[in-house]
Parts: C-alpha cells; sequence; structure tokens
C-alpha cells in the first residue's frame, strides 16, 4: 500500500526564514510520481510541482527548490525567503504510475510571520 | 477563467437528505476525480472517470454514495440518506492522460457540505 508522511503538523517561521517541509513516502511500485499541492486559507489546491521516480535531480523554482532521495524515500521542500504569502497547508502526495488516484500526506501548516 | 469549478460552494442539509453536487473539469482533460477532505487531513481518493466510465472506487464511497459522467464532461455527485459523518470538503480534479505518463490533477475549489 502506498502512503505519505509528513510529519511536521505546523511550522511557524518570521518573515525571510528559511524553511523545509518534510515529506517521506513508501510505496512498492518502481516507477511513481511524487507531487507537492498548496492549499491557502481559499481552499483551493493549487499545483506546486510533479516528480517521476527515475528523475532524482533536484530541481529549483524561484523560492521554492525540491529534493528528492530515493534512498531515504524523501521529496521535500525548501522555501527560500519566506513570505507571509507562503502561509498556507502544503501537502505532499504519490501516485501509481498510470495516475489514477493520488494519495495525500495529512499535511504541514505553515505559518509565516511579518 | 478556464479551471475546474464546482457547484455549489457550500451546502447544508439536514442529516437524512439527499444532496447533489456538480463538477466541470477544463475541456480538454478526460480524467475526472472526486475526493474528501475532513478538517485537519489530507484529501482522500473517491472515484475517477476517464471520459464517461467509472474506473475505480474507493471502499470510502458506499452505496449510499453515487457519481455519474454521463457524457465525459461535467460530473455529479450524489449522496443520498446524508449523516453527520458526511460533513467534509468535497473536491473535484482533472487531468490529462497519456500513455506511459502521469500528469498533474488540478483541483476545483471544492464544495464545502454541513449535515445537521
Amino acid at each position: 500500500a502506498q502512503k505519505v508522511t509528513q510529519a511536521q503538523t505546523e511550522i511557524s517561521v518570521v518573515e525571510k526564514e528559511d524553511v523545509t517541509l518534510d515529506c517521506v513516502y513508501e510505496t512498492r511500485d518502481t516507477t511513481y510520481y511524487l507531487f507537492w499541492y498548496k492549499q491557502p486559507p481559499s481552499g483551493e489546491l493549487v499545483f506546486l510541482i510533479r516528480r517521476n521516480s527515475f528523475d532524482e535531480q533536484n530541481e529549483i523554482s524561484g523560492r521554492y527548490s525540491w529534493n528528492f532521495q530515493k534512498s531515504t524515500s524523501s521529496f521535500n521542500f525548501t522555501i527560500t525567503a519566506s513570505q507571509v504569502v507562503d502561509s498556507a497547508v502544503y501537502f505532499c502526495a504519490l501516485d501509481e504510475e498510470y495516475g489514477n488516484k493520488l494519495v495525500f500526506g495529512a499535511g504541514t501548516i505553515l505559518r509565516v510571520k511579518s | 477563467d478556464t479551471g475546474v469549478s464546482q457547484d455549489p460552494r457550500h451546502k447544508i442539509t439536514k442529516r437524512g437528505q439527499n444532496v447533489t453536487f456538480r463538477c466541470d473539469p477544463i475541456s480538454e482533460h478526460n480524467r475526472l476525480y472526486w475526493y474528501r477532505q475532513t478538517l485537519g487531513q489530507g484529501p482522500e481518493f473517491l472515484t475517477y472517470f476517464q471520459n464517461e466510465a467509472q474506473l475505480e472506487k474507493s471502499r470510502l464511497l458506499s452505496d449510499r454514495f453515487s457519481a455519474e459522467r454521463p457524457k465525459g464532461s461535467f460530473s455529479t455527485l450524489e449522496i443520498q440518506r446524508t449523516e453527520q459523518g458526511d460533513s467534509a470538503m468535497y473536491l473535484c480534479a482533472s487531468s490529462q492522460t497519456g500513455t506511459g505518463e502521469n500528469y498533474e490533477q488540478y483541483f476545483g475549489p471544492g464544495t464545502r457540505l454541513t449535515v445537521t
């Protein structure tokens, strides 16, 4: 069975601090996909990134970066120089090869204070 | 805006009543998904369609729940004889499909159901 664990329930930082959100996953599949979504207070899930299991290159997009390590089954998300607008719930998710359903972690609440 | 839309955004109903929600996916997407999210949890998969065919249903989808996508475009999710435990946010998502590829799902704003 697939499982995603986000051990950090809530993180509070001060604006401009860097913050890393942890994600650990379990799957028996050799081909799988990992995702991060952001859920701001408005409630709508916003897609951030998709990564397949064969691509372990780290990715950077502006202030966001992702570190994928198959050896530790982790797909961590770092926000550099956090801003108040980054305050949201962040979900890590896992899907099998053919995209039947996403398995989500419980989410991490990020609060960025000015 | 051509994102996923859901209607209604909020629904309050009394226990025992039936409710129906609608989802309109992104027009070129042939996959449509329903999820349920309770407070403090991540979304949980309920069911998905490829075009008009319902290909998978979660064990969470009891026989009081039924979903349809009659013409392969919009979808409806009906809950019969609602119970207080059905109170949740019901999320719809859509995605493309492709051979050997997994495409990201785009979510709608959700329908928040409160059963009193």
